[in-house]
């Protein structure tokens, strides 16, 4: 079975703060991706990545960024948070090739920005 | 104009019921459709693929209409255990999802 893990499935950070938040997925999977998911908004991918050292912007990067320095390991960093950054961050992986493959999600951490 | 909308419930049934979700996309272009379930507190998860033939996966059936660019999801004989949210996915290609915000079911004993 794919598995996607977290870092943390609860964090509360302090305004002004950086934020790490950490994704491992032991499939060898190419593709990993970071969304956040709020009420009413659905889930909105923030930034993905198709290999080691290799980023994408999704629709929503302003106020992230984030690291690909290991092909299983999938960084998403806040550099200063923001109390609008409170969300459910999602972190999924999947499979080379073109068109649509099946993306595998981590559990989600749970972000407070007081 | 969202990339996909959905009706978001919630669908409260008795078990047994027979439910239908829709979904709608705004892009004609699009490529791949999915309904993935997502439990409360949980992660989303793959449910099926959406064929323009339409497809059946036991008690599922998923549907989709290209000319009206909206999707269907039938769930017949619903269990306590289908109670979760359903996601509408598009894909416009290369690995790209566009979600829908969910549609909230509840069967109820």
């Amino acid at each position: 079975d794919v598995k996607v893990t977290q870092s943390s499935r609860y964090l509360v950070k302090r305004t002004g703060e950086k934020v790490f938040l950490e994704c491992v997925q032991d499939m060898d999977h190419e593709n990993m991706f970071w969304y956040r998911q709020d009420p009413g908004l659905g889930l909105r991918l923030i930034y993905f990545s198709y290999d080691v050292k290799m980023k994408e912007k999704g629709d929503i990067p302003e106020g992230y960024s984030v690291s690909r320095e290991k092909k299983e390991r999938f960084s998403l960093i806040l550099e200063s948070a923001s109390t609008n950054q409170t969300s459910m961050y999602l972190c999924a992986s999947s499979p080379p090739g073109t068109g649509y493959n099946e993306q595998f999600f981590g559990p989600g951490t749970r972000l407070t920005v007081l | 104009r969202k990339e996909v909308e959905q009706d978001p419930g919630p669908f409260n049934v008795p078990e047994g019921a027979t439910v239908a979700f829709n979904c709608t996309y705004s892009n004609s272009a699009s490529q791949s459709f999915f309904w993935y379930r997502q439990d409360c507190r949980k992660e989303p998860k793959l449910l099926m693929s959406v064929y323009s033939s339409g497809n059946e996966d036991g008690r599922f059936t998923a549907q989709l209409n290209r000319a009206s660019q909206y999707i269907s999801l039938l769930i017949r004989d619903s269990k306590l255990s289908d109670s979760a949210t359903y996601l509408c996915v598009v894909s416009p290609g290369a690995n790209n999802l566009f979600f829908g915000t969910g549609t909230r079911l509840t069967v109820i004993p």
